[in-house]
This record gives structure tokens, C-alpha cells and sequence, in this order.
């Protein structure tokens, strides 16, 4: 089965500084999708980006970029320019095969003004 | 726009009583899906359909049911509810696979069992 693994439970981050969060996964597919998604306090989840694994190019979205490492089975996210409003949860989720999202357990992510 | 609605928000229940989640989605997608969120453990599936009438099992199915009967709606129910089923849910929908496109999930259901 897949997994997805986030190590840090929590970082934080100086407001305008750049951040990186870390997950790994572990999968045997060749062919899958990797997301980051945000949860703020209001509970709503949002998709921030999005990675096929056939795509070597790593995806952007505005201050949001992912570095992505298939032979280490690696999804790492960047968030430049860090704003109060990206003080969240992250949660890192893999989609294989099986068409079902499997998330890793998350990280807390504070920004200091 | 509604998008993806969830009913209650919140709820109380005790050992034993039995309850119905209702998720709505107003954008005529394929895919829906029930999820739970306990700390430290990230989203965990439950059950998911991909189609109207079709229902199928995640990885946490014990304890809960599900049905399908309109596109739109997405019931998750909790036939006697266990202090173990305390937990936040969330329901998520998308137009086909979660690879291929969006899921747009709803604001979540806090449910205590006591």
C-alpha cells in the first residue's frame, strides 16, 4: 500500500522569508499524481498544487513551487514571500492506480510578522 | 456558488444513536467522497462512489454506510455510533479522478460521540 510521510509536525517562518515543507512517499506505480493541499483554521481544504510523475518539469503556482525527486520518491514544497494568510496545516497526498487520495499526517506551518 | 455542502456542521451524539451526514454538490461531478480527520492522523478515506448509484469502500469503512441515490448527494450514515467515530468528516467532490482534476471539499462535520 502507499504511504505519504511528512517528518516535521510543525515549522514556522518569518513573514516574507521562504519556506520549505518536506513528505515522502512510498509506492511502487510509476504513473501518480502528488498534491499539497492547505487546511486553515476554517477547516476548508484547498488544493495549493499539483505534480504528475510523468512530468519531470517541478509545478508552480504564483509563490508556491514543489521540487520533485521520483527516484527518491520525494515532493517537497516551497513557499516564497510567506504571508500571515499562509499559516495553516499542509498535507501532503498521493493518487495512484486506485483513484483514492492517500494523505500524509500534515504539518502545522506558523508565520511571524 | 454552493459548491460542495455539508449538514450538519456540528453534532452530538451518544453511544448507540444513529445518524445521517448529507453532502451536496452543485457542480454535477462523477466522483464524491466521505472522509475522516483525527489528529495527527491526516484525512483518512471512508467511502468514496464514482457514479450515481455506485458506492465503494476506503480505507476506514467499519461502522459507517453510504448511498448514492442522486448525483448530487452523497449520504454517509452511522447506523450506532461509537465514542471511537468522534471525529471530524469531510466530503469532497470532483468531476473525474482527483489526478485529472479538483476536488472541492466541503467544511467539514465536527461529530462527537459520547
Amino acid at each position: 500500500a502507499q504511504t505519504v510521510t511528512q517528518s516535521q509536525p510543525e515549522m514556522s517562518v518569518q513573514e516574507a522569508e521562504t519556506v520549505t515543507l518536506s513528505c515522502t512517499y512510498d509506492t511502487s506505480e510509476s504513473d501518480y499524481y502528488l498534491f499539497w493541499y492547505k487546511q486553515p483554521p476554517s477547516r476548508q481544504m484547498i488544493l495549493v498544487i499539483r505534480q504528475e510523475a510523468y512530468k519531470q518539469q517541478n509545478a508552480t503556482e504564483n509563490r508556491f513551487s514543489v521540487n520533485f525527486q521520483k527516484a527518491a520518491k520525494s515532493f517537497s514544497l516551497k513557499i516564497s514571500d510567506s504571508q500571515l494568510g499562509d499559516a495553516a496545516m499542509y498535507f501532503c497526498a498521493y493518487e495512484g492506480g486506485s483513484e483514492k487520495l492517500v494523505f500524509g499526517k500534515g504539518m502545522k506551518l506558523t508565520v511571524n510578522p | 456558488n454552493a459548491g460542495v455542502t455539508q449538514t450538519p456542521k456540528f453534532r452530538v451524539l451518544k453511544t448507540g444513536q444513529s445518524m445521517t451526514l448529507l453532502c451536496a454538490q452543485d457542480m454535477n461531478h462523477e466522483y464524491m467522497y466521505w472522509y475522516r480527520q483525527d489528529p495527527g492522523m491526516g484525512l483518512r478515506l471512508i467511502h468514496y462512489s464514482v457514479g450515481e448509484g455506485t458506492t465503494a469502500k476506503g480505507e476506514v469503512p467499519d461502522g459507517y454506510n453510504v448511498s448514492r441515490l442522486k448525483k448530487q448527494n452523497f449520504l454517509l450514515g452511522l447506523e450506532s455510533a461509537a465514542p471511537s467515530q468522534t471525529s471530524v468528516y469531510f466530503c469532497a467532490s470532483s468531476y473525474s479522478r482527483q489526478g485529472n482534476t479538483e476536488a472541492f471539499f466541503g467544511q467539514g462535520t465536527r461529530l462527537t460521540v459520547v
